[in-house]
């Protein structure tokens, strides 16, 4: 994932809105994806952007601007599930590459 | 069916075994994947087979070998591993490599190495 930036840690409360920002850098680009990992399970699947703009799914958002190598991920109204690690990675050609993930910690 | 099954799911093992990780999807998907997680780490890619051809080998160390006997079936025959090679094993697929499409994981093999 050198070539993918993120955060590592944020935090936030109940209720809140928090934004996870992506930044990359590849030649071969087919899209951007996020997934949420709580601790000891698998990555599972939050949303997909090829295309310039704003996907909403959701009290989950994501956002990708192709000319700058940006992405962020909106959470809204946020709740105590949402504690997990969130990770930003990039289709490139065959591969699927991660970024280092954003640990999320959501307190009451 | 949306599951990618792995077995086994927790795995402990000397360095002079010979043992294999087994992967399984019914999804008709013809990209699959391993990856290898260490604590607090995303996952790194070792492996990439489409259409149940090897496409992306990651400078992975040759004491481990994957194998994608069918197009449901991808394993990872380890040997003479080393302690750090301890760590989550994570399968996935992807209905076809080089279009962006989703991947689903399986819920990995936790594997020590004494």
């Amino acid at each position: 994932g050198q070539n993918i930036d993120q955060p590592t840690e944020m935090t936030a409360t109940e209720g809140a809105i928090v934004q996870i920002n992506c930044t990359y850098q590849t030649s071969g680009f087919n899209g951007l994806f996020w997934y949420q990992q709580h601790a000891g399970e698998a990555p599972t699947f939050l949303s997909y952007n090829v295309l310039d703009g704003l996907e909403e799914k959701g009290r989950f958002s994501s956002f990708l601007s192709r000319s700058k190598g940006y992405s962020y991920l909106l959470l809204k109204e946020l709740q105590m599930k949402d504690s997990a690690s969130y990770l930003c990675g990039y289709q490139a050609g065959t591969a699927l590459i991660f970024g280092k993930g954003t640990t999320l910690s959501v307190s009451s | 069916d949306t599951e990618v099954t792995q077995t086994p799911k927790h795995l402990v093992m000397g360095m002079t075994n010979k043992k294999s990780l087994k992967c399984e999807q019914h999804m008709g998907h013809r990209a699959m994947y391993w990856y290898k997680q260490k604590a607090k780490k995303p996952p790194e890619l070792m492996f990439v087979y489409s259409y149940e051809k090897l496409s992306i080998n990651e400078s992975v160390p040759s004491r481990f070998s994957p194998e994608c006997p069918n197009s449901s079936l991808l394993n990872l025959h380890l040997h003479a591993l080393q302690p750090e090679d301890s760590a989550l094993y994570l399968c996935a697929s992807s209905q076809e490599s080089g279009g962006a499409t989703e991947a689903f994981f399986g819920q990995g093999t936790r594997l020590t190495v004494v």
